[in-house]
């Protein structure tokens, strides 16, 4: 029968463009949020994070803005790169040290 | 810097065999995560420890799968017996468990059970 899996969120940009990619969190008590870009056979790598004391926070060629208002997080990459097509996921951390990790946005990078 | 290494990076084996999953941090970083990763599921945590400390094993699926940590450096995940539906990508991450530090994740183990 059919396998039934996660439906990944997908985003096509072409090259130069700017990509937005979003996120909502759950839990109103979270404090860190970081975002993850993963390469096919690899694990998640660490691009940006952002405290909860902080709105906006920008690093080479990406931006991660936070609204606990509305409990989002985006994450902006400027002048895309074929090299950015990748899953990219945010994290969430509330008490302890565990993050929870939504299920991710698949990139692609039209050249 | 050496990130966090973990052997072997492909492992295919029948069912009920033992599978043994090995995982070296960060130096100096003092928390060890293993989380699972397949279509149906997603990312999801197995077990972490603090300090080599076993804190949290809640999303450990079954009694057939342990893990240790003997010293700062080293864990391993078992899974005894394996089965076809424990195929799945394990990853190991480590942090500093002081204050907000993110996790840094290896690059997995591909795991195939026949």
């Amino acid at each position: 029968g059919e396998s039934v899996g996660l439906h990944l969120p997908t985003l096509s940009v072409q090259e130069g463009d700017n990509s937005i990619i979003n996120c909502a969190y759950s839990n109103s008590a979270s404090d860190y949020f970081i975002w993850y870009k993963q390469e096919s056979g690899k694990g998640p790598q660490f691009i940006i994070d952002i405290r909860s004391n902080m709105d906006k926070r920008q690093g080479q060629r990406v931006t991660v803005l936070l609204n606990k208002t509305v409990k989002h997080l985006s994450l902006q990459i400027a002048a895309t790169q074929p090299g950015d097509s990748a899953v990219y996921f945010c994290a969430e951390k509330a008490t302890g040290n565990q993050f929870y990790f939504g299920t991710g946005t698949s990139l692609t990078v039209i050249p | 810097d050496a990130g966090v290494i973990q052997s072997p990076r492909h492992e295919v084996t029948e069912m009920g065999q033992e599978v043994t999953l090995r995982c070296k941090p960060i130096s100096g970083h003092n928390s060890l995560f293993w989380y699972r990763q397949t279509m149906m599921r997603g990312l999801e945590l197995l077990i972490y420890f603090n300090n080599n400390v076993p804190i949290d094993d809640s999303g450990m699926p079954e009694d057939r799968f342990s893990a240790k940590m003997p010293n700062a450096s080293f864990s391993t995940l078992k899974i005894q017996p394996s089965e076809p539906r424990d195929s799945a990508v394990y990853f190991c991450a480590s942090s500093w468990t002081f204050s907000n530090q993110p996790q840094h994740f290896g690059d997995g183990t591909r795991l195939s059970i026949l």
